[in-house]
């Protein structure tokens, strides 16, 4: 069964810090990976996806993540972050049409 | 549009009641999931639906139950409420239309005492 590890549980950032959040999964073959945001009290948001073509991709609010296929990854990064990226931050891999597999989650504390 | 809708917000029930937990759609999506989330442990799958008649565990479907008869509605079904379902419920939809992301309802937090 695919898995979805995300490493850190718990970031704790200053505004204006740059932020790289870690995912690794264990599905081999072709995926489509997701990074998803929950702000607090709050439902599930998609903030970027790739399937397939630049491994680079840009999201909302100055979100980006890299694929590396080599290293089965999908690193979240933006380069500055803000008090109102505060939340919880989840990965997630499916293969077309199947159940999205999720990480535990990462929460993100910006201190002003 | 109102997306994906979740009833009700909050819920406290005693344990052994049951209760039954709504979500409806209006985008037309077939595929439609609820999750369960619980705090560190990110989102567990309960079951889902690739289209109305058609239902499908997913991870954690024990004490669960569900049923599709419209593309639009989801329900899922607690029959004998334990503690152990104490959560927050999420409703999700996918398209068919090849963008493989799924849309999240507002979810509705449980509390089973």
């Amino acid at each position: 069964a695919q898995s979805v590890s995300q490493h850190n549980h718990h970031v704790i950032l200053s505004e204006a810090a740059s932020l790289e959040l870690g995912c690794n999964y264990s599905y081999g073959g072709t995926v489509n990976l997701f990074w998803y945001v929950q702000y607090p009290g709050q439902h599930l948001q998609l903030l970027l996806k790739y399937f397939s073509g630049d491994p680079l991709v840009k999201g909302i609010k100055g979100f980006e993540a890299e694929f590396i296929k080599s290293k089965f990854s999908f690193n979240l990064r933006k380069p500055s972050v803000q008090w109102s990226d505060t939340a919880e931050y989840f990965c997630a891999v499916n293969r077309g049409y199947s159940t999205l597999t999720f990480g535990k989650g990462t929460m993100l504390l910006v201190s002003p | 549009n109102a997306g994906v809708t979740q009833t009700p917000k909050f819920r406290i029930l005693k344990i052994g009641q049951s209760m039954t937990l709504q979500c409806t759609q209006d985008m037309n999506h077939n595929y439609m999931y609820w999750y369960r989330q619980d705090p560190g442990m990110g989102l567990k799958l309960i079951y889902y639906s690739v289209g109305a008649g058609i239902t499908d565990k997913g991870e954690v479907p024990n004490g669960y139950n569900v049923s599709r008869s419209t593309t639009e509605d989801f329900p899922l079904r607690l029959e004998l409420a334990a503690p152990s379902q104490t959560s927050v419920y999420f409703c999700a939809t996918q398209s068919l239309a090849g963008t493989y992301e799924q849309y999240f309802g507002p979810g509705t937090r449980l509390t089973v005492t």
